[in-house]
């Protein structure tokens, strides 16, 4: 079945400090894999994905992650953490099959990071 | 630019009232569209998806129903509201079809959610 593991509830980061959330996933066929934000009663928002090509993607407000085939984790990173990045960020991914087809968007249980001053 | 509004934001119903959220999606053509609900801001669990006016598939049994009356018009709606309905209901898009060229990737674009109390 595919599944897709973010093995931390809470992530804590000193403001300043790199962070990291990790992301782990299990699938047949090629993985799309994203990363989302979500900020207290707010949707989630879009912050980056990996399809294909360099394994380091950027996103959004200084975020990038990093796609590791072997190890199949999608690790969420940033090297200065700020106060305003703590919400809640979850880990996503699609699997197309070899055929070309879409299944649908499978997420993460979701970690929530704090930073503090 | 493709914008999707969902609402009423909030929503406090009794227990065994009906239920009708609405989520539209403007400046693109033929969307999946999603609902989904996240219990005590943690998970998301997938209640529904269309790919297609009333073609809606179901992913859990519950007491929850969904209708695609538009191409761009999604509604979640319940006959009799349970006190386990509670939580916060998400609407989203995404393209039909994929396609590296043209940029379409398969993600989702989420609304902002409406929160349901059910009493």
């Amino acid at each position: 079945a595919q599944s897709v593991a973010q093995p931390e509830d809470q992530v804590n980061v000193a403001e300043g400090n790199p962070l990291t959330v990790k992301c782990t996933y299990s699938v047949s066929g090629n993985p799309y894999l994203f990363w989302y934000v979500q900020y207290p009663n707010r949707g989630l928002q879009f912050l980056l994905k990996y399809i294909t090509g360099d394994n380091l993607v950027k996103g959004s407000y200084g975020f990038e992650a990093e796609f590791n085939k072997s190890q199949t984790s999608f690790h969420l990173k940033k090297p200065s953490a700020l106060v305003s990045d703590s919400a809640l960020y979850f880990c996503a991914v699609r699997v197309i099959t070899y055929g070309g087809s879409q299944g649908n968007l499978i997420f993460g249980k979701g970690t929530k990071l704090s930073v503090k001053p | 630019s493709q914008t999707i509004h969902q609402w009423p934001a909030t929503l406090v119903q009794p227990v065994g009232s009906p239920l009708s959220l609405e989520c539209t999606v403007e400046g693109t053509s033929n969307p999946n569209l999603y609902w989904y609900r996240q219990a005590a801001g943690r998970g998301l669990q997938l209640l529904f998806y269309s790919i297609g006016i009333d073609q809606i598939s179901s992913e859990v049994p519950q007491n929850l129903s969904a209708s695609r009356p538009q191409d761009r018009q999604f509604i979640l709606s319940s006959k009799k509201l349970l006190l386990s309905d509670s939580g916060f209901y998400l609407c989203a898009w995404s393209v039909t079809q994929l396609g590296l060229a043209g940029g379409n990737t398969g993600e989702l674009f989420f609304g902002e959610g409406s929160r349901l109390t059910v009493l």
